[in-house]
């Protein structure tokens, strides 16, 4: 089963609005998700490294007050994009490092689509 | 530095025979892992298979094993008997054990021909 679930899988949205994608881990605690977003054809870019109780490190070039990160429980982080425009859209994918082995494991996505 | 390289943008494999993604890696860590992951058209990423730099063996798991040189620090993934469900990107990826980031390749679209 699922270890990671993401939540929603599609969302279209008009420019200038905020969408909230939901993670959470399903099959253990975790203190640190990661956010990684995808272009087409491309690789996995990490945006963030998500803390439990404490401010997200955002990577070089990624904008911490255009995607809004918040991992208020051990079993949830959020991604929140502000003010959404066309450029945003993309694949967003969270993720969990199992401690004990290192294992990383994802959710399944987020498409966003920004009109 | 790229800390992961793929240099197969594109790899096209006959249904039933064995292909091989390439994957080079590149750490001052003494200690590591590789993990190799798949990811359909559908977007999700699918844990394939695992290599700890103190790994004395090669790690295997059903179709999927890994070829690891470690003085070549390469670690390519070996599908065998391969399958039309096995059309997908392949990332390749490495996590350093003194740090908590992943760094994955550009990936490999695997076709596989029936």
């Amino acid at each position: 089963g699922a270890v990671v679930s993401q939540h929603p899988s599609r969302v279209i949205c008009k420019s200038g609005t905020s969408v909230k994608i939901e993670c959470r881990s399903l099959d253990f605690q975790a203190t640190t998700m990661f956010w990684y977003r995808q272009f087409p054809k491309q690789s996995l870019m990490l945006m963030a490294t998500s803390n439990e109780g404490s401010k997200a490190t955002y990577e070089q070039g990624v904008e911490k007050d255009k995607f809004l990160i918040n991992h208020a429980s051990l079993t949830l982080s959020t991604l929140t994009v502000t003010s959404a425009h066309p450029e945003d859209s993309s694949f967003y994918i969270c993720s969990v490092a199992l401690a004990r082995t290192g294992e990383l494991f994802f959710g399944e996505g987020s498409r966003l689509t920004v009109l | 530095a790229q800390k992961i390289t793929q240099t197969q943008p594109g790899m096209f494999v006959q249904e039933k025979e064995a292909v091989t993604l390439d994957c080079t890696y590149d750490t001052s860590d003494p200690s590591y892992g590789l993990f190799w992951y798949k990811q359909p058209s559908s977007g999700e990423m699918i844990f394939l298979i695992y290599q700890g730099s103190y790994d004395q063996q090669n790690a295997t798991e059903g179709r999927y094993s890994l070829n690891f040189q470690k003085a070549r620090k390469s670690a390519n993934l070996v599908i065998s008997a391969s399958q039309l469900g096995d059309s997908a990107m392949y990332f390749c990826a490495m996590r350093e054990d003194g740090g908590n980031q992943f760094y994955f390749g550009t990936g490999t679209s695997l076709t596989v021909i029936p």
